[in-house]
């Protein structure tokens, strides 16, 4: 069985402030971990994987996440968010050999002017 | 290079209606996933589907659901007799292979039940 847990519905940060997303995750073997984001009306839209290799991935719009193995987490993080950055957050996660994504329940990010 | 088309956005069906979503995939692309996003949840898996096959169907409802991925054509998933339970956000996903790379989102469709 595999599952993510996003910890925080709501995460609020003021616009230019440091912007961190939990996720920890679960899962047999090597884990597969997914960042997504969903604007308003619109689909997921791929933000950053990690497969294998260094734990600090970088992705799109400035956001980068660490993968910390021992304490099974993959929080996104970016330096400094902008207004526009508020949106719908997914963590995913499925095994190397599958194709099966297990999402978390998602957290809402306002960034405020 | 043109996204996950998904038709309609918006689907509105009277109870015992039936319902169906179309989802074009990625160009190149011959691996289809359909997930359901209900209120307050994350993207449950329903089924993955390459052209003329159900690979696995795991996540969908035994009764009322289907989903094919004909040689022509897009990939539809088929709601029969729908309740006020269907009532969901629908996204289908593509990938040119199915462990190696990740899965591309449509915008999805909402379905909503009177």
């Amino acid at each position: 069985a595999q599952s993510v847990a996003q910890p925080e519905d709501q995460v609020n940060v003021a616009e230019g402030n440091p912007l961190t997303v939990k996720c920890t995750y679960s899962v047999s073997g090597n884990p597969y971990l997914f960042w997504y984001v969903q604007y308003p009306n619109r689909g997921l839209q791929f933000l950053l994987k990690y497969i294998t290799g260094d734990n600090l991935v970088k992705g799109s719009y400035g956001f980068e996440a660490e993968f910390n193995k021992s304490q099974t987490s993959f929080h996104l993080k970016k330096p400094s968010a902008l207004v526009s950055d508020s949106a719908l957050y997914f963590c995913a996660v499925r095994r190397s050999n599958d194709y099966k994504l297990s999402f978390g329940a998602g957290t809402t990010v306002t960034v405020r002017a | 290079n043109a996204g996950v088309m998904q038709n309609p956005r918006h689907l509105v069906r009277r109870r015992g209606q039936e319902a169906r979503l179309r989802c074009s995939p990625m160009k190149g692309h011959s691996h289809v996933y359909w997930y359901r996003q209900l209120p307050e949840e994350g993207l449950k898996f329903m089924v993955y589907l390459q052209k003329e096959n159900i690979i696995d169907e795991s996540g969908m409802p035994k009764e009322r659901f289907s989903a094919e991925f004909p040689k022509e054509g897009p990939s539809i998933l088929r709601i029969q007799q729908v309740v006020r339970g269907d009532s969901a956000a629908y996204f289908c996903a593509s990938s040119p292979e199915a462990t190696k790379t990740e899965a591309f989102f449509g915008q999805g469709t909402r379905l909503t039940v009177v």
